[in-house]
């Protein structure tokens, strides 16, 4: 497989559950990252992690909790959501910045919490 | 003032029209300048990066003005196929891209 592949495609969980997405790259990137996109909203980055090492959260609630074991995969652990966290959630990664840079977005996860 | 805006839109233009997308930023030590694509319910592509002396891609061209802090990408002879929402997204040193809320294309046959 290339690029960024995010599973489940789509996910439907209660507000009791626990769930989590999985995101893998293949680019041989150094960084990934985790935005939701509500409706009608820019992207918003919940996280980084550069070198496998977390390097912002931007005070995103503690019911998402993210996973980087190593510089190919990430996770997303969800538990207790609201049902305004259904949103798109994809995953992206990128090698440094500059010129020709950029993300790789995954296909994202479409999450509806009821 | 947020970090990145863009023209709010939509924009509905006819077959073959030329048409101007604007991005502003707010952070003048902004290091990089993408322009992306986002077809409906898709993930969002990159189109085209954005250099210090401008940069054309067959019917798309993108112009960076580091002064006023703001960005521009044109379509010209747009197609069908051109239709999206065209994301502004602006990047620092430290690996951060702000996305701008884009700006949904319209091509009308």
């Amino acid at each position: 497989e290339t690029g960024v592949t995010q599973t489940p495609r789509h996910l439907v969980m209660g507000m009791t559950n626990k769930k989590s997405l999985k995101c893998e790259q293949h680019l041989g990137h150094n960084a990934m990252y985790w935005y939701k996109q509500s409706a009608k909203k820019p992207l918003e980055l919940m996280f980084v992690y550069s070198l496998e090492e977390r390097v912002e959260n931007n005070s995103v609630p503690s019911r998402f909790s993210p996973e980087c074991p190593n510089s190919s995969h990430l996770f997303l652990h969800l538990h207790t959501l609201q049902p305004e966290d259904s949103a798109l959630y994809l995953c992206a990664s990128s090698q440094g910045v500059g010129p020709g840079g950029g993300y790789t977005f995954g296909s994202g996860t479409r999450l509806t919490v009821v | 003032r947020k970090e990145v805006e863009q023209d709010p839109g939509p924009f509905n233009v006819p077959e073959g029209a030329t048409v101007a997308f604007n991005c502003t930023y707010s952070n003048s030590a902004s290091q990089s300048f993408f322009w992306y694509r986002q077809d409906c319910r898709k993930e969002p592509k990159l189109l085209m990066s954005v250099y210090s002396s401008g940069n054309e891609d067959g019917r798309f061209t993108a112009q960076l003005n580091r002064a006023s802090q703001y960005i521009s990408l044109l379509i010209r002879d747009s197609k069908l196929s051109d239709s999206a929402t065209y994301l502004c997204v602006v990047g620092d040193y430290g690996q951060n891209f702000v996305f701008g809320p884009g700006t949904r294309l319209s091509v009308l046959p």
